[in-house]
């Protein structure tokens, strides 16, 4: 059925490494794809979204690439920062419904 | 522009009580959508609705319900309340031309003891 699997985590990384946390989707049709942030004690916030294949979207050094081709919207970094620490969520929609991958912790050491 | 309000952030509640949260979407955004999280389950989406009518619902049991009201404000209501319905509960609003992207609020905390 419709799904995302997303990487588990938790993933710890020190403060300037290369971030990549992996997310594949199962749907019909030709779905939106997105990235959500969720700070400690808060909602989801936008990160990024991609629209169409091969679309790249992008958003505080955070990018992404709807690969139609493999299904999947892995999410890159190429310098991490203390202040990345969060969960995050990947997510795709077809303008009915969003479906949410189960997000992936993210800390990030000094 | 305001964002997406949700009211009370926290709430406690004794086992078989009902509960009522609220949210107000941004202005001009007529579709809210209501959504669970939990550590366990991730985000699990409840229902949508969209000029005060339901338009699509997720796999809950019917304790769990909500209306729209004509200014786009929404509730949820939980009935005879579980200690399985502790969660994060999220309201998000979308703006006109289908949920092509989601806003949320903050969430109401909800613990059930």
């Amino acid at each position: 059925g419709d799904s995302v699997t997303q990487m588990e985590g938790p993933v710890t990384l020190s403060e300037e490494a290369f971030l990549t946390i992996n997310c594949t989707y199962t749907a019909t049709g030709y779905p939106s794809l997105f990235w959500y942030v969720q700070y400690p004690g808060e909602g989801l916030q936008l990160l990024l979204k991609a629209t169409k294949a091969d679309d790249k979207g992008s958003n505080k050094g955070f990018e992404a690439t709807y690969r139609k081709e493999t299904t999947s919207f892995h999410l890159e970094k190429g310098s991490v920062q203390v202040s990345d620490s969060a969960v995050y969520f990947c997510a795709w929609n077809t303008g009915n419904q969003f479906y949410f991958g189960t997000g992936t912790s993210l800390t990030v050491i000094p | 522009k305001a964002g997406v309000t949700q009211t009370p952030r926290y709430l406690i509640k004794t086992r078989g009580q009902q509960v009522t949260l609220s949210c107000s979407p941004i202005s001009g955004h007529r579709s809210v959508s209501w959504y669970q999280q939990t550590p366990g389950q991730g985000l699990q989406f409840l229902f949508e609705y969209f000029s005060e009518t339901q338009r699509n619902k997720g796999n809950f049991p019917g304790r769990f319900s909500g209306r729209q009201f004509s200014n786009s404000r929404s509730e949820m209501n939980v009935s005879t309340l579980e200690l399985g319905d502790s969660a994060l509960y999220l309201c998000a609003s979308s703006p006109p031309g289908g949920i092509t992207e989601a806003f949320f609020g903050q969430g109401t905390r909800l613990t059930v003891v």
